[in-house]
């Protein structure tokens, strides 16, 4: 099992670009997650789908920040217009039916400079 | 609204001293789930253990242990003659069955000296 993979492991970025990181989560999950990781507000949830679907964004920062779930083994997060209080490490997770525990990527460290 | 508080921000032991991470959580639900994960410096979270709301059982796995009090809110985790390879961030975090989502506490920095 290749377990969540996450796209890039870096990125670097000027402010106001859009940035999109992207996610595999283990075959067969149907629940997925975004989270984020500062100093400042530690680990915190920004959204998460049940069989593809949204099913909580309250998270979400601000309108900069959309997530999509096209099918059950892709995700997308996406920041448009990127900003330096976004820098911060992105973690994708993905649990099974029935299950809590997730299991997380290796997450992306996002620099905007 | 749901919380988890690890108030030990940093811990340094030396190696082979047994230690302690405590956690203590606040929910309303009967039904809920707590976890502890494993962040090495290298970064990634590595799932340690769940425990659901009705099992008060304390397990053990080689050298950790876990201890669940309802009664106290707290579920503890201990490393037993720690090694330097258990340096890493601590977190508790706990969900319940209506919000899948994990709440994580801040975290606590485990240093093991050789």
């Amino acid at each position: 099992d290749a377990g969540v993979i996450q796209s890039p492991r870096h990125e670097v970025t000027e402010m106001g670009q859009e940035v999109t990181l992207r996610c595999k989560p283990i075959s067969g999950h149907n629940s997925l997650f975004w989270y984020r990781q500062t100093m400042m507000r530690g680990l915190e949830l920004l959204i998460y789908f049940n069989n593809n679907v949204p099913i909580d964004d309250s998270g979400m920062p601000e309108d900069r920040f959309s997530a999509k779930m096209p099918n059950a083994s892709f995700s997308t997060l996406k920041i448009q217009p990127s900003e330096p209080r976004d820098s911060a490490v992105y973690f994708c997770a993905s649990t099974p039916g029935g299950a809590y525990e997730a299991f997380f990527g290796q997450g992306t460290r996002l620099t905007v400079v | 609204a749901q919380k988890v508080t690890q108030a030990q921000t940093e811990i340094s032991v030396v190696e082979k001293e047994d230690v302690t991470l405590d956690c203590v959580y606040e929910t309303r639900d009967t039904t809920y789930y707590l976890f502890w994960y494993k962040q090495p410096p290298s970064g990634e979270l590595v799932f340690l253990i769940r425990r659901n709301s009705f099992d008060e059982q304390n397990e053990i796995s080689g050298r950790y242990s876990w201890n669940f009090q309802k009664s106290t809110s707290s579920f503890n985790f201990t490393i037993t003659a720690s090694q330097v390879v258990d340096s890493a961030v601590y977190f508790c975090a706990l969900s319940d069955t209506g919000r899948r989502a994990l709440t994580f506490g801040s975290g606590t920095r485990l240093q093991v000296q050789p």
